[in-house]
């Protein structure tokens, strides 16, 4: 149990385009998903928290106009990435809580975004 | 503010080794501590966690202890195989921020 998927796992796209990244709760509801970046050899740095039906919390610095993040059920939350660039390369992962035990996040197998 | 450091890598031991992977850690309250894995091209799988002073959580033959005295959370293992080559992270859960804090991460490579 307690497994999260994330489409695509590896995407490529050219630089100016959008990216939908979905992740999803497969046998259990998430009122809560969080989405983190990854970058080479360093740690997870969260980008946002993802309430379903309300607006995601961004951390300082993350541009909320650049990363949108939408969660519009209890199994699903979509990120997506806004006229990409390079520099916007990276490892997303997302993760959710299992209801009723808000300590445990639960991660998805992340998704490699390479922008041409 | 809350925070989780942890030793350097890269780890390399030889196959059945002793492991032993430091993490310590900065936070006001009572947080969870857990340890994730993270295999190569793949998502964090959560190894194992600690959620009150004393506990000791275990999987997989790795261990850690929850120590409050020494704000430390260190994960051993008594015999590493080559399938441990991973990076390991160590990590806090707040209830007070909700938020999970990560150490750096260490990686790990067990040679055969």
């Amino acid at each position: 149990g307690a497994v999260v998927s994330q489409h695509p796992s590896r995407v490529i796209c050219k630089s100016g385009t959008s990216v939908k990244i979905e992740c999803r709760s497969l046998d259990f509801q998430a009122t809560t998903m969080f989405w983190y970046r990854q970058f080479p050899k360093k740690s997870l740095m969260l980008m946002a928290t993802s309430n379903e039906g309300s607006k995601a919390t961004y951390e300082q610095g993350v541009e909320k106009d650049k990363f949108l993040i939408n969660h519009a059920s209890l199994t699903l939350s979509t990120l997506t990435v806004t006229s990409a660039h390079p520099e916007d390369s990276s490892f997303y992962i997302c993760s959710a809580h299992l209801a009723g035990s808000t300590d445990t996040q639960y991660f998805g197998p992340g998704t490699r975004l390479t922008v041409l | 503010g809350n925070s989780v450091t942890q030793m350097e890598g890269p780890v390399t031991l030889s196959e059945e080794a002793f492991l032993t992977i430091n993490c310590t850690y900065t936070a006001t309250g009572y947080p969870s501590l857990f340890w994730y894995v993270q295999y190569p091209g793949e998502g964090l799988q959560l190894l194992l966690k600690a959620t009150k002073a004393d506990d000791k959580g275990s999987n997989k033959g790795f261990e850690a202890t929850y120590r409050k005295e020494t704000t430390s959370f260190h994960l051993e293992k008594g015999s590493v195989q080559v399938s441990d080559s991973a990076v390991y992270f160590c990590a806090l859960y707040s209830s007070g921020t909700y938020k999970y804090i990560f150490g750096t991460g260490t990686r790990l490579k067990v040679l055969a």
